[in-house]
């Protein structure tokens, strides 16, 4: 197993357009969390999911974020109608179980809105 | 709710030497975990250490050990004789333990420069 993995490393998009990023965590994390991160931040909650199901998403998340996890495996995150805002790294992580053993994190998604 | 605050914005070391990384945290919960990452210049996140709340004693890995001030809700990180590939940015988090509350919660991390 190499890891969690994000695709794509970087994306750059216009203002408007949607967005999706892709999370593949180690096969047997049942748990699978996003994050943002803008410059000189810690990185933001967005949402995690405990296989297929969605746990909990924060509040700071417009309707424009959506995640989905199919089947409990890969993630998708999708950003609608893009805002210069949404400009950060998008890092995906997953544990198994109650993640007391630590996190394994992917190397991120930054996602450039011009 | 959980918040974590990390005061330090930025710390050096010299080589060699000890340092000391501070962070505070606030919770609601009885029982939590506390970790620190590190996360290299464009490097993923890796976990340095963690902490189950209800043990008292402190966790050590190596050259890591915290401080764990469960009273003080204080979680402090010291490194030993430091080395270059320590520097990194480093965070503090909390997690709830307690189902469906289990996000992790960051500091706004503290980064530490190893002076030659």
């Amino acid at each position: 197993d190499t890891g969690v993995s994000q695709d794509p490393r970087h994306k750059i998009t216009k203002r408007g357009q949607n967005v999706t990023f892709r999370c593949d965590p180690i096969s047997e994390h049942n748990r699978l969390y996003w994050y943002r991160q803008t410059l000189g931040q810690g990185p933001e909650f967005l949402t995690y999911f405990q296989n297929e199901a969605q746990l909990e998403k924060s509040r700071l998340l417009s309707d424009r974020f959506s995640a989905e996890r199919p089947k409990g495996s890969f993630s998708t995150l999708e950003i609608q109608r893009t805002e210069q805002g949404d400009s950060a790294m998008y890092l995906c992580a997953s544990t198994k179980e109650t993640g007391y053993y630590g996190y394994t994190f992917g190397s991120g998604t930054r996602l450039t809105v011009v | 709710a959980q918040t974590v605050t990390q005061s330090q914005p930025e710390m050096s070391v010299q080589e060699a030497e000890t340092v000391t990384l501070s962070c505070t945290y606030d919770t609601s919960e009885s029982d939590y975990y506390l970790f620190w990452y590190k996360q290299p210049p464009s490097r993923q996140m890796i976990l340095v250490i963690r902490q189950e709340a209800y043990k008292q004693q402190n966790a050590t890995e190596n050259r890591f050990s915290v401080n764990f001030q469960k009273a003080a809700k204080s979680f402090s990180l010291k490194i030993s004789d430091s080395q270059l590939g320590d520097a990194a940015m480093y965070f503090c988090l909390s997690q709830g333990s307690n189902f469906g509350n289990e996000k992790l919660t960051f500091g706004t991390g503290t980064r530490l420069t190893i002076i030659p």
